[in-house]
């Protein structure tokens, strides 16, 4: 059974940092391209952050460029992400994501929860 | 890239139907035979209904259905069931690297 169980969400300050883990499980984790997907409460998915299998190529959404980091390690099954100089806007529910065919999502985790306040 | 517009709710009572709608532009919806859609009970993690317009991935029962017309992409759901009151998302690639998600439609069975 293909499992994406996602920690590290905290309540954090403007201005500070965060790092979100997803320990994946279930599937062979270095043969799929991964994503964090973000839902900011009472809103819509936001896609955030793109790595492909080896780690050596990431995509990420303009509003989190230059402020995030997605990152792999295939050896330990986890998919990371770093955030940096965290935003109210920011704040969300943090989705690790399975990316399938015809660029759809398969698999979710339940989700992290990121609150950047004050 | 802005997000595609869906209706905030819809409302229908067991055993009907109901169509979803999600409209964009040429440059998403419209140029790409790339839509999915995903059913999120919230708190739990969102589930893939359709992928490529109208597939449907292993499991899904198919009473859910996908089309896309234009710039607009929808979702039918058949013979309605308590368990299929959620949040569905439509999702659209927009080229170059983007993929665009839905404001999101609540489904309530009455």
């Amino acid at each position: 059974e293909v499992q994406l169980v996602e920690s590290g969400g905290n309540l954090v300050q403007p201005g500070g940092s965060l790092r979100l883990s997803c320990a994946a499980s279930g599937f062979t984790f270095s043969n799929y391209v991964m994503n964090w997907v973000r839902q900011v409460p009472g809103k819509g998915l936001e896609w955030v952050s793109t790595i492909n299998i080896n780690g050596h190529v990431t995509n990420y959404a303009d509003s989190v460029k230059g402020r995030f980091t997605i990152s792999r390690d295939n050896s330990k099954n986890a998919l990371y992400l770093q955030l940096n100089s965290l935003r109210a806007e920011d704040t969300a529910v943090y989705y690790c994501v399975r990316e399938s065919i015809a660029w759809s999502r398969d698999y979710w985790g339940q989700g992290t929860l990121v609150t950047v306040s004050s | 890239q802005s997000a595609l517009t869906q209706p905030p709710s819809a409302s229908v009572s067991p055993g009907q139907s109901v169509t979803i709608s999600c409209t964009g532009t040429s440059n998403d919806v419209g140029g790409y035979n790339y839509v999915s859609w995903y059913q999120h009970h919230p708190g739990k993690a969102p589930k893939l209904m359709i992928y490529e317009v109208s597939k449907r991935p292993s499991g899904v029962p198919d009473r859910f259905s996908g089309s896309k017309s234009g710039n607009t992409a929808s979702l039918t759901v058949s013979g309605l069931q308590a368990e299929d009151e959620a949040d569905y998302y439509c999702s659209s690639y927009a080229g170059g690297y983007n993929l665009i998600f839905g404001g999101g439609t609540k489904l309530t069975v009455l």
